[in-house]
């Protein structure tokens, strides 16, 4: 199976500062047609994780570009810049060329 | 816009069968090329990816499940449907159900999650 790797795990951050999430998959995610099967997740307090980011580069509907996803194979990131309030949660990294699709452990972001 | 809700028994006994309904409304699940999945979350921890169904009956499962896992659909009527057999314990979990909009991948739209309890 697919193992995925998120570092850090706990990510304390100031508002108005930025923040950056790295993920590990112990095999490549690219796929022949040139993209790489990596999404990113957050799951906010009490409620269910949300798609952020799709083919590790691409936003999904309705989220702001203060996000973005970077990398290519087994390396990616996930940047947030200006930090707001409202993006503390839990983020989740998963890959989805694979079967089983494997999700990373997580990385709480919370604020200091 | 796209709902699912996913409903079924809150507390299941060990060595039972735990059958979750998916119900999606907002449009036709026909209109859907991707597939529709099941995934869960047992408290305080990570997710864990169950398995996903095509609407022409496909299915993919995770193979650590696999043998406890049946999916199926009916398209008809916009509902799919997972079974989990032999539970114990380690089931017990936040259950989702999910749209992948590329293949079982980039899960778009997810339904509130219910806690199901295995325990006697």
């Amino acid at each position: 199976d697919t193992v995925m790797t998120q570092s850090p795990l706990s990510l304390p951050v100031t508002p108005g500062e930025s923040a950056s999430i790295s993920c590990r998959s112990s095999q490549s995610l690219l796929h022949s047609n040139g993209y790489n099967y990596l999404d990113w997740y957050v799951q906010k307090p009490g409620q269910s994780p949300q798609l952020l980011i799709y083919f590790a580069s691409i936003r999904a509907s309705g989220v702001p570009d203060r996000f973005s996803g970077s990398g290519s194979g087994t390396d990616f990131t996930l940047k947030i810049s200006r930090v707001e309030a409202e993006d503390v949660g839990l983020y989740y990294c998963m890959q989805a060329l694979h079967v089983p699709p494997a999700f990373g452990q997580g990385t709480k972001v919370e604020i200091k | 816009q796209l709902q699912l809700r996913e409903s079924g028994p809150r507390l299941v006994k060990p060595s039972e069968t735990l059958s979750l309904t998916c119900t999606v409304s907002g449009d036709s699940m026909r209109s859907s090329t991707g597939t529709w999945g099941w995934i869960r979350q047992p408290p305080g921890k990570g997710l864990e990816w169950i398995g996903s169904i095509h609407n022409d009956g496909t299915t993919y499962h995770n193979p650590s499940l696999q043998s406890r896992v049946n999916m199926f659909i009916d398209t008809s009527k916009n509902h799919f449907f997972l079974n989990l057999s032999s539970l114990t314990a380690t089931d017990t979990a936040f259950y989702y159900c999910g749209r992948h909009s590329i293949w079982v991948g980039m899960t778009d739209y997810w339904s509130q999650g219910s806690l199901v309890t295995v325990s006697s």
